[in-house]
Parts: C-alpha cells; sequence; structure tokens
C-alpha cells in the first residue's frame, strides 16, 4: 500500500542538539516538502526538493538542513541553530498533476 | 505567485446542518485547487481537488467544491454536517508545477455542535 511515512510521531531534544526527522515515501513521487506547523497557524514551508540530488529553502529554512540522495527519502535535519524548534513537523510529497500526499507528522518538543 | 485566502478563522455550526467553508485565491497563471482536513496531531487528508473539467468537484467524506474562475474562489460545502467533521480544513493553490508554488491558507477550524 503506497504512501508517505514519518518518524519518529514524537521526539525531545536538549538544547543545543541536532535531531532528524524521517521521511519515506514509495508514491514514486518526484517532488517532497517539509512544513512546520504551530498551534493555530497554518503551514509554512521550510525545504522542498523537486529531483533527486537537489532541494531549495522555502520561507523559514534558517536553522534547519536536508538531503536528497534517494528518491525515496528526504530527512530533515533541526539544527541547534533553530532557536524555536517546538512545533509539528509535517513531510509531503507531490507526482504529476496530484495533490500533495502527507505524512502523519513528528511533535518536536525541546526540553 | 499564488497566494490564498479563507476569511473564517472559525465556524462552529450544529450537527445535521450545511456548511459552507470559503476559499479565494489569486494567480496569474492556471491552477490546481485542494482541499485538505487536519484531525488533532495527525497530518493532511486530501479532501478533493480540481484539475481541470467539471467545475463541480465531490470528495470524500459528503464534500463537495465549486470551482468559480471569475470570482477566484473554490469554496467548500456539505449538506449535513456530523460531529466527526469537526477539524481543522485547509485551502490549496499550485500552478501545476513542482516548486514553491504550492501554497495554502490558513486554515478554518470547524466546530460542529450536538
Amino acid at each position: 500500500d503506497g504512501g508517505i511515512t514519518q518518524s519518529p510521531k514524537y521526539l525531545f531534544r536538549k538544547e543545543g542538539q541536532n535531531v532528524t526527522l524521517s521521511c519515506e515515501q514509495n508514491l514514486n513521487h518526484d517532488a517532497m516538502y517539509w512544513y512546520r506547523q504551530d498551534p493555530g497557524q497554518g503551514l509554512r514551508l521550510i525545504y522542498y526538493s523537486q529531483i533527486v540530488n537537489d532541494f531549495q529553502k522555502g520561507d523559514i529554512a534558517e536553522g534547519y538542513s536536508v538531503s536528497r540522495e534517494k528518491k525515496e527519502s528526504f530527512p530533515l535535519t533541526v539544527t541547534s541553530a533553530q532557536k524555536n524548534p517546538t512545533a509539528f513537523y509535517l513531510c509531503a510529497s507531490r507526482g504529476t498533476g496530484t495533490g500533495a500526499f502527507f505524512g502523519q507528522g513528528t511533535r518536536l518538543t525541546v526540553v | 505567485a499564488q497566494s490564498v485566502t479563507q476569511l473564517d478563522s472559525q465556524v462552529p455550526v450544529f450537527e445535521e446542518a450545511p456548511v459552507e467553508l470559503r476559499c479565494n485565491y489569486s494567480s496569474s497563471v492556471s491552477v490546481y485547487l485542494f482541499w485538505y482536513v487536519q484531525y488533532p496531531n495527525q497530518g493532511l487528508q486530501l479532501l478533493l481537488k480540481y484539475l481541470s473539467g467539471s467545475t463541480l468537484v465531490k470528495g470524500i467524506n459528503g464534500f463537495e467544491a465549486e470551482f468559480n474562475k471569475s470570482q477566484t474562489s473554490f469554496h467548500l460545502r456539505k449538506p449535513s454536517v456530523h460531529i466527526s467533521d469537526t477539524a481543522e480544513y485547509f485551502c490549496a493553490v499550485s500552478d501545476g508545477g513542482y516548486g514553491q508554488n504550492f501554497v495554502f491558507g490558513p486554515g478554518t477550524r470547524l466546530s460542529v455542535l450536538p
């Protein structure tokens, strides 16, 4: 059954730590996206990738990094430079003529 | 570039009543339009989409939307809501490309009251 999987569902980070959020899709989609969602707010684009080995900054890329070594995978690293990382993170993928398909999200909390 | 406006941040409605969630967009090119639903602590689920063809689009869970090019609108409707429809609803627009031009509105919180 095709889909998009994010892990872990919940993640806790200490101050000054880098953490990596996983996103895997088996939909054979070329494009993948990372969004951040804060309570009561909409989605803000962090990074997106239209093809393997290429990615572009979104509206709020500072303090984040990504890689796209495989079509199926688009991990997001939240670095220590991100001063307010507590949020709900959503990964999505898109194919030709389709809407975006979303994972179930990762809730990151700084402790 | 595209943009999306959802004028109503919150919409309370009684169970079994009809509901309309409004979405207006701006774009200089032809667009694809989408509605998503988000339940608490979950990802977004695609409700319906307009790519081309008939302007009345039917989706899952009894929802439908109508694309109106002259009014640049894509309002979401359901003739009779259930408690389980309580969720956040997002309208999105795309120019069809894979890039940054896949834009979401701020969301509308639908609360269905018993």
